[in-house]
């Protein structure tokens, strides 16, 4: 079974701060996904990976960054948190670009 | 339709009734097509990946149709169950491209 971890399932910020989200995959899966969810609204996509060192900006990439230096593992940085990035973040994977995408558990952030 | 849109929002049903939703999603250019089971404080499980026009799938008492050519595709629980009780999202793709667009999901609570 695919196994995606995220470093934490609740987190606690302060506005200004810089934040450090961790997702990493067991399997050797190419494509990587960080979203955020909030009520009323569709998973959106922040960034994407499709290898190492390689990233795409999704639907809402501002006031965001990423870093994939290893397969396995696609960070997403919060430069400087404000409240209105106070959200559910899901990091996901996938084999193929048709395949079904593998979720990890989230984590929820307050920023205050 | 520029975006998923997810029917309906929310519906409560007995155990042992069958039930459907429905995701309707732009038509051109149609590449894939995902539905998602989503558990409280779990992570989102795959459920079908739908590609061809017409496609049907099944696992246990859940199916899935797929119209592409009109752009909607339709969940199905037979004989609903307690534990069917999650949110069902769809997501959908075009041609060529890793953005996947989510609707906002279908919040289906069984009733035992």
């Amino acid at each position: 079974d695919v196994k995606v971890t995220q470093s934490s399932r609740y987190l606690v910020k302060r506005t200004g701060e810089k934040v450090f989200l961790e997702c990493v995959q067991d399997m050797d899966h190419e494509n990587m996904f960080w979203y955020r969810q909030d009520p009323g609204l569709g998973l959106r996509l922040i960034y994407f990976s499709y290898d190492v060192k390689m990233k795409e900006k999704g639907d809402i990439p501002e006031g965001y960054s990423v870093s994939r230096e290893k397969k396995e593992r696609f960070s997403l940085i919060l430069e400087s948190a404000s409240t209105n990035q106070t959200s559910m973040y899901l990091c996901a994977t996938s084999t193929g670009l048709r395949d079904e995408q593998y979720f990890g558990p989230g984590t929820r952030l307050t920023v205050t | 339709i520029l975006n998923v849109e997810q029917s309906p929002q929310s519906l409560h049903v007995q155990e042992g009734d069958s039930t459907n939703f429905t995701c309707s999603f732009p038509s051109s250019n149609f590449y894939a097509l995902h539905w998602y089971r989503w558990e409280t404080a779990k992570s989102p499980e795959a459920l079908f990946v739908m590609t061809l026009n017409g496609d049907e799938k099944k696992k246990g008492r859940i199916s899935a149709t797929l119209n592409t050519k009109e752009g909607y595709s339709y969940l199905y629980i037979k004989g609903s169950q307690p534990e069917d009780s999650a949110t069902y999202l769809c997501a959908s793709s075009t041609s060529g491209t890793y953005k996947y667009i989510f609707g906002t999901g279908t919040r289906l609570k069984v009733l035992a």
